[in-house]
């Protein structure tokens, strides 16, 4: 079965802090795709990252960085140099071909807290 | 629009009422998704359209729940009698409909709220 753990229901960090934010996934499929998504105070989720199985290069887009291990099954998000701005509640998602075609199971979410 | 919208943003209503939300999906995107987000929670799916035929409803919690896809545009979820459990942040989502690697594209939600 298909599963997606976020371990950390909420982090607290002070502005500037690093933080990484963890994601385990759990799929028979060896193929797959992985997402992150940010869902700030007002509410809408706002697509992030989506990453395939068969790319395993981290990636880095301004102060965020992802981290895929397929020998741990671990995505995990990196926050450089915190901002307040980066408060939210951060979703992993997991979607493989036995999903039946378009369902994509989320993690329960990490609120991410970030004080100035 | 440039997005998905849903309305209404917010619906207060009374148990035992029947409620209609709305998504209007992105231009061209063929998938439509509803999810349902419980206070503080993750996101439960509820049902997804390829188009306008919905293959996968395993996910709405009760026969008083339905939705419905027409022109393969816009999206109705309705909830009939409704019950204070079903208090939550509706969400709708779309994508281009390509298959299980979609990046799905979210609305701003509708909050119920059943006194």
């Amino acid at each position: 079965a298909q599963k997606v753990t976020q371990a950390q229901t909420e982090i607290s960090v002070v502005e500037k802090e690093d933080v990484t934010l963890d994601c385990v996934y759990e799929t028979r499929d060896t193929t797959y795709y992985l997402f992150w998504y940010k869902q700030p105070p007002s509410g809408e989720l706002v697509f992030l990252i989506r990453r395939n199985s068969f790319d395993e290069q981290n990636e880095i887009s301004g102060r965020y960085s992802w981290n895929f291990q397929k020998s741990t099954s671990s995505f995990n998000f990196t926050i450089t140099a915190s901002q307040v701005v980066d408060s939210a509640v951060y979703f992993c998602a997991l979607s493989d071909s036995s999903t039946g075609g378009f369902k994509t199971i989320f993690g329960a979410g990490t609120r991410l807290f970030v004080k100035a | 629009g440039a997005g998905v919208s849903q309305s209404p943003s917010n619906k207060v209503t009374e148990k035992g009422k029947d409620v209609e939300l709305r998504c209007d999906p992105i231009s061209g995107h063929t998938a439509l998704y509803w999810y349902r987000q419980s206070l503080g929670q993750g996101l439960e799916f509820l049902i997804y359209f390829q188009g306008n035929s919905a293959p996968d409803k395993s996910g709405l919690p009760s026969d008083r729940f339905s939705a419905e896809r027409t022109g393969g545009s816009v999206s109705t979820l309705t909830i009939q009698r409704t019950q204070q459990e079903d208090s939550a942040v509706y969400l709708c989502a779309s994508s281009w409909g390509q298959g299980w690697a979609d990046t799905q594209y979210f609305g701003p939600g509708t909050r119920l709220t059943v006194l």
